[in-house]
């Protein structure tokens, strides 16, 4: 099956802990990104990887760092710096071509206490 | 003025009833626009995509695209119960694979 996996769907961590999340995907897309949704808000851009071993920040970077490595996989680390870590985490990428049409993994929901 | 916007509802709608969703967008060079629809707790899952003018249609679902008026809508005929979501517009801004994301208005079909 082709898309995007998420893992954990769940994570729970202490405040002042880094935490990873990860985002793979089998879609051959060269373009992956992640976005933060808080209760009652729409979704803001992090970090966003064009191509392999590129990357850009996004409008809420702050707090957070990428890899890019590999073409499907971009991990996001969620570091003690970020402020109001609890969230709920959505990776994507963009199918390429004239459509864009973008694609959303099923998200991890990340709990800082 | 927000980039993208939406009306945040609730938009209340009987079973098989047509739903009429809305969203305005400021960036007047946009060339793409997309409708997700979101459930509770999941991901957002894409249903439509509109580039020209015109109306889309794909089964229950029609995109209307107006870009004089900077206007993109949704229609959702026949509307079921599950259809119950908040449904996100999405632009993509002119010279970048970034989509820009409304708020979302949530729809509750009622049976």
């Amino acid at each position: 099956d082709g898309g995007i996996t998420q893992s954990p769907k769940y994570l729970f961590r202490k405040e002042g802990q880094n935490v990873t999340l990860s985002c793979e995907q089998n879609l051959n897309h060269d373009a992956m990104y992640w976005y933060r949704q808080d209760p009652g808000q729409g979704l803001r851009l992090i970090y966003y990887s064009q191509i392999v071993n590129d990357f850009q920040k996004g409008d809420i970077a702050e707090g957070y760092s990428v890899s890019r490595e590999k073409k499907e996989s971009f991990p996001l680390t969620v570091t003690s710096a970020q402020k109001n870590p609890t969230a709920f985490y959505l990776c994507a990428s963009i199918q390429p071509g004239p459509s864009y049409e973008q694609y959303f993994g099923p998200g991890t929901r990340l709990t800082v206490t | 003025q927000k980039e993208v916007e939406q009306n945040s509802g609730p938009l209340s709608v009987p079973e098989g009833a047509i739903a009429s969703l809305n969203c305005t967008y400021s960036d007047r060079g946009s060339q793409s626009f997309f409708w997700y629809r979101q459930y509770s707790g999941k991901s957002p899952e894409l249903i439509m995509s509109i580039y020209s003018n015109g109306d889309k249609e794909d089964g229950r679902f029609t995109a209307q695209l107006n870009k004089a008026s900077q206007y993109v809508s949704l229609l959702i005929r026949d509307s079921q119960p599950s259809d119950s979501a908040t449904y996100l517009c999405a632009v993509r801004n002119t010279g970048f694979q970034k989509l820009v994301f409304g708020t979302g208005t949530r729809l509750l079909v009622s049976p």
